[in-house]
């Protein structure tokens, strides 16, 4: 089993649609969760981080699941900036370098 | 403030031939990494260093060295450049306690 593993997509949703991701990880000792957006032929970046207790920022919301060991992001009322490719990492313990990228999933939003 | 700045953006290369992939980063950040990104592999970790000084391998660091002679500057070494390394390369810096990430605009290297 992969670490992190997601479903590649891509998702097409019109505009205004509500979309959800999710995100199942293998280590149970996982401390931290993010999600992190990826223009194309871009670097990635921080979209948020992920707590136990569930977090929302605006249209999107993220949730952690620690007994089944899988982190979801939903996006309400999608735009067309939405559109990208959404990376879901994980880190294994304390310290940066063991944080695990998905391939992630893309999203493609249509007018 | 620039971030992290990285150098070339991209290089057509030989293989066997020798390159250094150039990063620095202006934040003060502890830890920098370097990552490939490769279509349908993701983002993996080839070379990470917590603190100047020191560094650490990653999943795929064969074929590749680094160096930490100071905080700011982590450059990325192919000795003897194979067309197994063609990618995209990303250098990433972090307050080590956060955890979050800050990307370079990435190096596209094609090896032939």
């Amino acid at each position: 089993r992969k670490e992190v593993e997601q479903d590649p997509g891509p998702f097409n949703v019109p505009e205004g649609a509500t979309v959800a991701f999710n995100c199942t990880y293998s280590n149970s000792a996982s401390q931290s969760f993010f999600w992190y957006r990826q223009d194309c032929r871009k670097e990635p970046k921080l979209l948020m981080s992920v707590y136990s207790s569930g977090n929302e920022d605006g249209r999107f919301t993220a949730q952690l699941n620690r007994a089944s060991q899988y982190i979801s992001l939903l996006i309400r009322d999608s735009k067309l900036s939405d559109s990208a490719t959404y990376l879901c990492v994980v880190s294994s313990g304390a310290g940066s370098y063991q944080l695990t990228f998905g391939k992630g999933t893309k999203l493609s939003v249509i007018p | 403030t620039a971030g992290i700045t990285q150098a070339p953006t991209s290089q057509i290369l030989a293989a066997g031939r020798s390159m250094t992939l150039r990063c620095t980063q202006d934040m003060r950040h502890n830890a920098m990494y370097w990552y490939r990104q490769d279509l349908g592999l993701g983002l993996r970790l080839i070379h990470y260093s917590n603190t100047a000084g020191t560094t650490g391998k990653g999943e795929v660091p064969d074929g590749y060295s680094v160096s930490r002679a100071n905080t700011d500057d982590f450059p990325l070494t192919l000795a003897s450049a194979v067309p197994s390394q063609t990618s995209v390369y990303f250098c990433a810096s972090s307050d080590s306690s956060a955890g979050e990430l800050f990307f370079g605009e990435g190096s596209r290297l094609t090896v032939l």
